[in-house]
């Protein structure tokens, strides 16, 4: 399943496919990125990050890919679990050392895993 | 066991009450950070601290206070001048030059 366009809030997919969550930044001098996972009534979880002299980054299952050109970032979430049911957010933030200054933050995307 | 606490998890408020979130962080990291989250959106950057006795306002600032007398500690204090307190507070932390880490909220009720 791929999700399209800035705002959409839900994404289904089938268990074991594989899951692209688009996020455009709205900063072009943004330097370092970061995909967050966020379960119902809990914080934030890091799940994998990229800066700007990268524009792909691979972690467990996961991969961050980074278009600096039309400002977009994706993150693809290969055999989806059921326990990726969760919103997805990107933030981003002018401070290459991390987010010293704090981080700003999309609207996130509602991963659903359909059985 | 390491990590970041926020408490208390759940704290309801009468109108013009101040009230203070605690966030504590064991994890000798020298930035801390306050969000709040609304329902359905993602997260705005209230106040932040990078260091002990200092600390910045963030996008949304008004109607809130901080202190950072302590390296661990980050408690943010939502005044009766915030004008729509309700919301799911988040504390985070990182080192200066790293990812932050986000503790698992309080979410305050003005009753």
């Amino acid at each position: 399943g791929e999700s399209v366009g800035l705002h959409l809030p839900t994404l289904s997919v089938q268990e074991g496919d594989n899951s692209i969550i688009n996020c455009a930044y709205s900063n072009s001098a943004s330097d370092y990125f970061i995909w967050y996972k966020q379960e119902s009534g809990k914080g934030p979880q890091f799940i994998i990050d990229i800066r700007s002299n990268m524009d792909k980054r691979q972690g467990q299952r996961v991969t961050v890919l980074l278009n600096k050109t039309v400002k977009h970032l994706s993150l693809q979430i290969a055999a989806t679990q059921p326990g990726d049911s969760a919103v997805y957010f990107c933030a981003e933030t002018l401070d290459s050392g991390g987010g010293a200054d704090g981080l700003t933050f999309g609207k996130g995307t509602h991963l659903i895993i359909q059985p | 066991d390491g990590g970041i606490t926020q408490s208390p998890k759940y704290l309801f408020r009468k109108e013009g009450q101040n009230v203070t979130l605690s966030c504590e962080q064991n994890l000798n990291h020298d930035a801390m950070y306050w969000y709040r989250q609304d329902p359905g959106q993602g997260l705005r950057l209230i106040y932040y601290s990078q260091i002990v006795n200092d600390f910045q306002k963030g996008d949304i600032a008004e109607g809130y206070s901080v202190s950072r007398e302590k390296k661990e500690s980050f408690p943010l204090t939502v005044t009766s001048a915030q004008k729509n307190p309700t919301a799911f507070y988040l504390c985070a932390s990182s080192m200066v030059s790293d990812t932050q880490y986000f503790g698992p909220g309080t979410r305050l009720t003005v009753l």
